[in-house]
């Protein structure tokens, strides 16, 4: 069955500190793709990035990072020199096909405070 | 930009009642989502459509109903509401899937339903 877990229930940190938010998964499918979402006050959920079971390759985009290890089952998140602005609820996902379509479950979320 | 509409910000029913949370999305999608979201628990899947008409149960679909008549609404329906159905809950949509291996949902602003 699929199952996403976040261990990390809040993290702290002072701004400019970079912060690594963990996801571990579990799957039976050999095709399958992995998200991380954001959530920020104001409540709605933003999709930040997409990865398909096929591509280890890590990503950057500005102070984001992602890094998925199929060998531990992992797709971590780390955010560089970290701003007040991303305080948010960060949530991990895990997507598999079911019968005519697609299912998505998420993590339970890791809060995210950056302090100035 | 795709927008996805939740009928109702705030609803508050008593025990018993019925309770209809609908959700618009103006994109055309193929697959909608309703989730419920709770301190700890992150996002629940509670029912998906890939189609008009058709409906697979989620994670947690007992004491939930859905309906799809039309292609941009997917309606939530508590037949019999009780309080541990007090929550927010999410709406989504995402793009159609073949070719393209898109799967990223996009989220309504949330209905927050309170049960007395």
């Amino acid at each position: 069955a699929q199952k996403v877990t976040q261990a990390q229930t809040e993290i702290s940190v002072v701004e400019k500190e970079d912060v690594t938010l963990d996801c571990v998964y579990e799957t039976r499918d050999t095709t399958y793709y992995l998200f991380w979402y954001k959530q920020p006050p104001s409540g709605e959920l933003v999709f930040l990035i997409r990865r398909n079971s096929f591509d280890e390759q890590n990503e950057i985009s500005g102070r984001y990072s992602w890094n998925f290890q199929k060998s531990t089952s992992s797709f971590n998140f780390t955010i560089t020199a970290s701003q007040v602005v991303d305080s948010a609820v960060y949530f991990c996902a895990l997507s598999e096909r079911n019968t005519g379509g697609f299912k998505t479950i998420f993590g339970a979320g890791t809060r995210l405070f950056v302090k100035a | 930009d795709v927008k996805v509409t939740q009928s109702s910000r705030y609803l508050v029913k008593r025990t018993g009642e019925k309770v209809f949370l609908e959700c618009v999305q103006d994109m055309d999608h193929e697959n909608m989502f309703w989730y419920r979201q709770d301190p700890g628990l992150g996002l629940r899947l509670i029912y998906f459509s890939y189609d008009v008409k058709m409906k697979e149960k989620g994670d947690i679909p007992e004491g939930y109903s859905v309906s799809r008549e039309k292609k941009e609404r997917f309606s939530l329906i508590l037949e019999s509401a009780s309080t541990n159905q007090t929550s927010m809950y999410l709406c989504a949509s995402s793009p159609p899937t073949l070719g393209t291996g898109r799967r990223e949902l996009f989220f309504g602003e949330g209905s927050r339903l309170t049960v007395l």
